[in-house]
């Protein structure tokens, strides 16, 4: 079975632009989860998608906003980007929310870098 | 509010030492907890897990303990291989949602 995919790996954008990073669930799996990795913050929460419906969200700006289809992939945007967006965002993916067994299972992640 | 912090940023272990990655936990209602490996340039991995009614959980190699009174937990590695240098985080679960916080991560290097 194959693991959670994202794409693109790796992403530069600069200051002002927007960009659109895409994530693949492991077969099977209903809910998506991203959220942003920095050196200076470490692993933070953006939200959680799951049937196409946001169930819950993290403390960021508007400028982060994402969407699950109803093949479960999930996209996430962010508007305006600014320099302090660059960071690894990594997408997990389970089998649903709501049940503490339901273990998360990790995309490598896209860095993206804004200049 | 809820936080998840780590003690040491680096831990320098000799192969074959065992070794001790330690948490510490503010939100006295956490019911959950896991432990996450992180290697270069791959999304954390999860290693095991231990519930609030529960005060130790053995794996393979690897036992976490969790000691409420105080709020902390630690994970420890038996017998660390270099294959076990990579970043290691704890994380609590909200509970409801797929919503985990991590703490910040202590990075675990392996002398051969």
């Amino acid at each position: 079975k194959a693991g959670v995919t994202q794409t693109p790996r790796y992403l530069i954008k600069t200051r002002g632009q927007q960009v659109t990073l895409s994530c693949s669930p492991i077969s099977g799996h209903r809910s998506v989860s991203w959220y942003q990795q920095t050196p200076g913050q470490g692993l933070q929460f953006l939200f959680e998608y799951f049937s196409e419906t946001q169930r819950n969200k993290g403390n960021f700006p508007g400028r982060f906003s994402g969407r699950q289809f109803s093949n479960s992939r999930s996209e996430m945007n962010v508007s305006t980007l600014e320099l302090g967006d660059s960071a690894l965002y990594l997408c997990a993916s389970s089998l649903a929310p709501g049940d503490v067994s339901n273990e998360q299972f990790f995309g490598p992640g896209t860095r993206l870098t804004v200049l | 509010g809820e936080s998840v912090g780590l003690h040491l940023p680096t831990l320098s272990v000799q192969e074959g030492d065992n070794s001790i990655i330690n948490c510490a936990y503010s939100n006295s209602a956490s019911d959950y907890f896991i432990w996450y490996k992180q290697e270069s340039g791959k999304g954390p991995q999860f290693i095991i897990d231990i519930r609030s009614n529960m005060d130790k959980r053995q794996g393979q190699r690897v036992t976490v303990l969790l000691n409420k009174t105080v709020k902390h937990l630690s994970l420890q590695i038996a017998a660390t291989q270099p294959g076990d240098s990579a970043v290691y985080f704890c994380a609590e679960w909200s509970g409801g949602y797929q919503k985990v916080t991590f703490g910040t991560g202590t990075k675990l290097q392996v002398i051969p």
